[in-house]
C-alpha cells in the first residue's frame, strides 16, 4: 500500500515568509508525528496528533509553528515569519495507534529559507 | 528526561566486515521501547527494530543482531559480514510508554561507511 507521502519534497522561501508543510499518512493510521531533521539539532521531535486527543506540542521550537490534522488524516504543519535557523529537513511519521509501534516516515520536505 | 547517546559518530569498515554500532540510553519511565532505523543516502528513514523494555532477549534478522542489556542501559546493533548496501546514517531511538510522550528521541545517528 502507499507509505507516508510529503509534499512540498523542496521549498525555498525567503525570511519572513510563511510556509506550509504537508503530510498524508497511511490511510488508517491514528497517529502523526511532525519530526526536524537539521545539522546541528540531530532529529527533532515537533508535534504528535493521536486521533481525536488534544495534541503533544511540546516539541515546537517558537509559536511561529503551528500544525493541525483534519478529520484525522492529513496534517500541515505551519511555519510563520521563517527564520535562516528553520531551514532544515522536515520529516512527517504515522504508526498504526497509541502503543509505541513502529512509525513510518514519509521523504521529507528540505526547506530552505533564504 | 530521556536521552540517547550514540557515540560513534562515523565508522568505517571493509566489506565483510562484522560492525557494532552501540547505543546507551537514559529513562525514568520502567516501561519503554528502543528502536533502530536506517538513513540510506536517499534520506528516508528505515525501521529495522522495535524492543520492549521487558524483553531482553538478543534478537537476529539475517546479518543483524541487537543486544539489549538493562543493566547497562545499552541497545547494541551488530552487523556481521557487512555489505556496501549497509552504507547508511543509523539511528537509535527511545519512546517512553508511561508519561504519555509517545514520541521517539533519537540519538545523533552512526554513520557507517562500508568500503568495497
Amino acid at each position: 500500500g502507499a507509505g507516508v507521502s510529503q509534499s512540498p519534497s523542496n521549498k525555498v522561501t525567503e525570511k519572513g515568509k510563511d510556509v506550509e508543510l504537508r503530510c498524508d499518512p497511511i490511510s488508517g493510521h491514528t497517529a502523526l508525528y511532525w519530526y526536524r531533521q537539521s545539522l546541528g539539532q540531530g532529529l527533532e521531535f515537533l508535534i504528535y496528533f493521536q486521533g481525536n486527543s488534544a495534541p503533544d506540542k511540546s516539541g515546537l521550537p517558537s509559536d511561529r509553528f503551528s500544525a493541525e490534522r483534519t478529520g484525522g488524516s492529513v496534517s500541515t504543519l505551519t511555519i510563520q515569519r521563517t527564520q535562516q535557523e528553520d531551514s532544515a529537513v522536515y520529516l512527517c511519521a504515522s504508526s498504526r495507534d497509541r502503543t509505541p509501534n513502529e512509525q513510518f516516515f514519509g521523504p521529507g520536505t528540505r526547506l530552505t529559507v533564504l | 528526561a530521556q536521552k540517547v547517546t550514540q557515540a560513534q559518530t562515523e565508522i568505517s569498515v571493509v566489506e565483510k566486515e562484522d560492525v557494532t554500532l552501540d547505543c546507551v540510553y537514559e529513562t525514568r519511565d520502567t516501561t519503554y521501547y528502543l528502536f533502530w532505523y536506517k538513513q540510506p543516502p536517499s534520506g528516508e528513514l528505515v525501521f529495522l527494530i522495535r524492543r520492549n523494555s521487558f524483553d531482553e532477549q538478543n534478537e537476529i534478522s539475517g546479518r543483524y543482531s541487537w543486544n539489549f542489556q538493562k543493566s547497562t542501559s545499552s541497545f547494541n546493533f551488530t552487523i556481521t559480514a557487512s555489505q556496501v548496501v549497509d552504507s547508511a546514517v543509523y539511528f537509535c531511538a527511545l519512546s517512553e510508554a508511561n508519561t504519555g510522550r509517545r514520541a521517539l528521541t533519537f540519538g545523533s545517528g552512526t554513520r557507517l561507511q562500508v568500503q568495497p
